[in-house]
């Protein structure tokens, strides 16, 4: 079955820097969803990809989806402590309606 | 919009309990999904349902769970017997499913202890 892995685990940053979670998945994906959630709140959707190659951005958030759709990457300049959180990749690969969801990247923000 | 509703969102039960797990989709949505979320198995969608039909049960762990959707506005998950290992946060998402653009939005969850 479809599989997709999130890398790192866990990442600590001090405010101010940059953060990046991959995201790889076993097979190409018709698109890839992003999902933020913050400690003891439910998953809350943040973009969809969908085009190979595509890049999206919300202020500080950039989205990629790689040219064989089969990775993504979330970037997060100048982290916040509201960044606080987990970041779930999740991929549906052909006429499937459920997501597979990676297991997250949990960000942690240091004042 | 209220968003997805689930009750209750704490249960703290006895081993041996029958557990229900109560969702009430946003109107309009016809894709409703349950997930069960723990820190060693991460997320694990257990069920959906497409036009209150269950389409992929896959994921439920075994025979002592079971989902219906009697109707678009309504869906259960119940455990039966509750054991230990079953202590996670239940979540129910739904979908309006429109083509390519699926986006879950999802309910609150339910804290589960089993004692």
């Amino acid at each position: 079955g479809q599989q997709v892995m999130q890398i790192p685990q866990y990442q600590h940053v001090q405010e101010g820097e940059d953060f990046t979670t991959y995201c790889n998945s076993s097979t190409t994906l018709s698109n890839i969803q992003w999902y933020k959630q913050r400690p003891g709140g439910h998953p809350v959707f943040l973009i969809q990809l969908v085009k190979s190659g595509e890049v999206k951005k919300q202020k500080r958030l950039t989205f990629q989806f790689g040219e064989a759709k089969k990775n993504s990457s979330l970037h997060i300049t100048a982290t916040q402590t509201t960044d606080v959180g987990t970041y779930f990749c999740a991929g549906l690969s052909g006429s499937a309606r459920q997501l597979t969801f990676g297991s997250g990247t949990q960000l942690t923000v240091l004042p | 919009d209220a968003g997805v509703i689930q009750s209750p969102r704490h249960e703290v039960t006895e081993m041996g309990q029958e557990v229900t797990l109560r969702c009430k989709p946003i109107s309009g949505h016809n894709s409703l999904f349950w997930y069960r979320q723990t820190m060693m198995r991460g997320l694990e969608l257990l069920i959906y349902f497409n036009n209150n039909v269950p389409i992929d049960d896959s994921g439920m762990p075994e025979d002592r769970f079971s989902a219906k959707m009697p109707n678009a506005s309504f869906s259960t998950l119940k455990i039966q017997p509750s054991e230990p290992r079953d202590s996670a946060v239940y979540f129910c998402a739904s979908s309006p499913d429109r083509g390519s653009y699926n986006e879950q939005f999802f309910g609150p969850g339910t804290r589960l202890t089993v004692l």
